[in-house]
């Protein structure tokens, strides 16, 4: 399958700091990125969704303030936790698909393990 | 109708044995039916996929067999070993829509 690389694995940062995590699509273009989250025990919640050059689109209850998306080209995306606090310590997961048919596969990183404190 | 229920939350099987982890879904857009295993700390990645044209798709040791008309798809995991102990997910999703997740199946394989 093809490459999501998500970088960096694990951040622990200070409690109202900001902290980037970076997803790269290595051997395909990515027009639609996904980001998650999930507890420990739990399934994987969607975040949002970003269209390559367009706006994230947030799920519902997601502060897109907090949660500030970018995907400016093809092959990265970001997701930059502003003012993180205790709450946001969680694992973040990004998804990359490529274009085309409704079939393409989505390939999924090796996850950010956050840890504010 | 966007859920996908998935059972067992855990389940234990001796090594060799067969693993048999359960889905059902209400929303019959749902054209793509994939299988994901995650293992601590590291993302998910794709196992096996069927769409609803099939009723089984099997690779190797991992098959999906597919009900349509109950609207319930599993994943069969043959001669099931030490290493095949992960959490598993299944997933749906119709067209370019979102993949809506099940709960997951914690798989521990006995040696």
């Amino acid at each position: 399958g093809a490459v999501v690389s998500q970088h960096p694995s694990r951040v622990i940062c200070k409690s109202g700091t900001s902290v980037k995590i970076e997803c790269r699509s290595l051997d395909f273009q990515a027009t639609t990125m996904f980001w998650y989250r999930q507890f420990p025990k739990q399934s994987l919640m969607l975040m949002a969704t970003s269209n390559e050059g367009s706006k994230a689109t947030y799920e519902q209850g997601v502060e897109k303030d907090k949660f500030l998306i970018n995907h400016a080209s093809l092959t990265l995306s970001t997701l930059t936790v502003t003012s993180a606090h205790p709450e946001d310590s969680s694992f973040y997961i990004c998804s990359a698909r490529a274009g085309g048919a409704e079939n393409t596969e989505a390939f999924f990183g090796q996850g950010t393990r956050l840890t504010v404190v | 109708q966007q859920q996908v229920k998935q059972s067992p939350q855990s389940l234990i099987v001796q090594k060799g044995g067969i693993s048999i982890i359960n889905c059902a879904y209400e929303n019959t857009a749902f054209d793509y039916f994939p299988w994901y295993q995650q293992f601590p700390g590291k993302g998910p990645a794709l196992l096996i996929a069927i769409r609803p044209d099939v009723s089984e798709k099997k690779e190797g040791r991992f098959t999906i067999s597919f009900n349509k008309s109950a609207k319930q798809f599993s994943l069969h995991i043959m001669d099931s070993q030490p290493g095949d102990s992960a959490t598993y997910f299944c997933a749906a999703r119709s067209g370019f829509q979102k993949l809506v997740f099940g709960t997951g199946t914690r798989l521990l394989v006995s040696p």
